[in-house]
């Protein structure tokens, strides 16, 4: 079954603090894509980031980093110094059979001045 | 931002009447999507389209349908509206699912409540 997993309902921290939101994925494609949504409070969706099956390099963008590792089929997010604005839901998204995009049920990150 | 443009945003329909939402994009992706938003359950797929007069079943199909007649345009009609179908709808484009240098976009959503 293709499935992602986001364990992480809610998460709440103060201002500054470092932040990782995990995502756990299982899919029977040996070529597949993965992605990041934010969907901050005025509800739409904000990519984040993409990373395909054969690239298990890690990226920093700024605040954010992310860790791909197939061994654990994990793609975790990571907050560095989080800032009230980061407040929203994350969304961790698989794309397989080149078309199909299905997304986890989202972690509540709320940030707190 | 690209070009995706819902409608209704918002609408309230009573049990047992046919909805129909629209989804109209300008950019001549390949690929479109419809996604119901429901506390706990993050967003599911319902149907999409991988060309004109292509769709096929997401996880949560039942109760809807869709159709693809052009290009630019994706609706989805719930034949008899139930309560249980209350709910954010997104409707996203993609270039093509498979490639790396995309991503898909979302439209801005459709509250619907279904009374």
């Amino acid at each position: 079954a293709q499935k992602v997993t986001q364990a992480q309902t809610e998460i709440s921290v103060v201002e500054k603090e470092d932040v990782t939101l995990d995502c756990v994925y299982e899919t029977r494609d040996t070529t597949y894509y993965l992605f990041w949504y934010k969907q901050p409070p005025s509800g739409e969706l904000v990519f984040l980031i993409r990373r395909n099956s054969f690239d298990e390099q890690n990226e920093i963008s700024g605040r954010y980093s992310w860790n791909f590792q197939k061994s654990t089929s994990s793609f975790n997010f990571t907050i560095t110094a989080s800032q009230v604005v980061d407040s929203a839901v994350y969304f961790c998204a698989l794309i397989y059979n080149t078309d199909k995009l299905i997304f986890g049920t989202g972690t509540r990150l709320q940030v707190f001045p | 931002d690209a070009g995706i443009t819902q409608s209704p945003r918002h609408k309230v329909t009573e049990t047992g009447t046919p909805v129909t939402l629209r989804c109209h994009q300008t950019e001549n992706h390949r690929y479109m999507y419809w996604y119901r938003q429901d506390p706990g359950h993050g967003l599911r797929l319902i149907h999409y389209s991988y060309g004109v007069k292509d769709t096929d079943k997401g996880e949560v199909s039942d109760g809807y349908s869709v159709s693809r007649s052009k290009t630019e345009d994706f609706l989805l009609t719930l034949e008899s509206a139930t309560s249980s179908q209350t709910s954010v709808y997104f409707c996203a484009i993609s270039e093509s699912g498979g490639r790396p240098d995309t991503e898909a976009f979302f439209g801005q959503g459709t509250r619907l409540t279904v009374v």
